[in-house]
């Protein structure tokens, strides 16, 4: 079964800083891809930045960028000069390489830009 | 607006109603899922289509729930004789490759 764990409820940053999210994740697939999502307010997800598993660079989006550790199953966003309209909730998400592309979400942490 | 489109975006009904949802994904895609948020938690998913074929079903899509995708275009999820606990926000997502794109959701509410 694949999993992907979240374990900050919440976190707050100030405009302009940098912070970062957490997520790890289990999988017994070689290949597979990762995702960030960004729901604000409003509800609609977003897709922020997507990685696969067998490419070793990092993906990077404009202010969104992730360390993907694979070996560690780690799979962490930063957001560098942070803004008021990142106030969102934050899930990390894996799909297989399989046919269904079908996303396995975290439980997602809820972040703060303070003013 | 060439988006995800889900319809309505508010449902309330009574314990016992049937309620239909529809989605109309991306025009392209060939991909559409559904997906139960419950607040505060991450989407689970319930449903899969690749065209008109759903190949996919989770244990949560008890049989009360049934979903179509006639002709692999537009899709139904239709919940009969709703109960409390099927309160949410039922969204939809669809993709050509990987990673998908939502729709704003419909949120049911059961009383």
């Amino acid at each position: 079964a694949q999993t992907v764990t979240q374990s900050q409820p919440e976190m707050s940053v100030q405009e302009a800083e940098t912070v970062t999210l957490s997520c790890t994740y289990d999988t017994s697939e070689n290949n597979y891809y990762l995702f960030w999502y960004k729901q604000p307010p409003s509800r609609q997800m977003i897709l922020v930045i997507r990685q696969e598993a067998y490419k070793q660079q990092n993906a990077t989006e404009n202010r969104f960028s992730v360390n993907f550790q694979k070996a560690a199953k780690s799979f962490s966003l930063k957001i560098s000069d942070s803004q008021l309209g990142d106030t969102a909730m934050y899930f990390c998400a894996l799909h297989g390489s399989g046919n269904t592309g079908k996303l396995i979400f975290g439980q997602g942490t809820t972040l703060q830009v303070k003013p | 607006d060439t988006g995800v489109s889900q319809d309505p975006r508010h449902k309330i009904t009574k314990r016992g109603q049937n309620v239909t949802f529809r989605c109309d994904p991306i025009s392209e895609h060939n991909r559409l899922y559904w997906y139960r948020q419950t607040l505060g938690q991450g989407p689970e998913f319930l449903t899969y289509f690749q065209n008109e074929a759903q190949l996919e079903k989770s244990r949560l899509l008890s049989d009360r729930f049934s979903a179509e995708r006639p002709k692999g275009s537009f899709s139904t999820l239709e919940i009969q004789r709703t109960e409390q606990g099927d309160s949410a926000m039922y969204l939809c997502a669809s993709s050509l490759f990987s990673g998908a794109f939502f729709g704003q959701g419909t949120r049911l509410t059961v009383v």
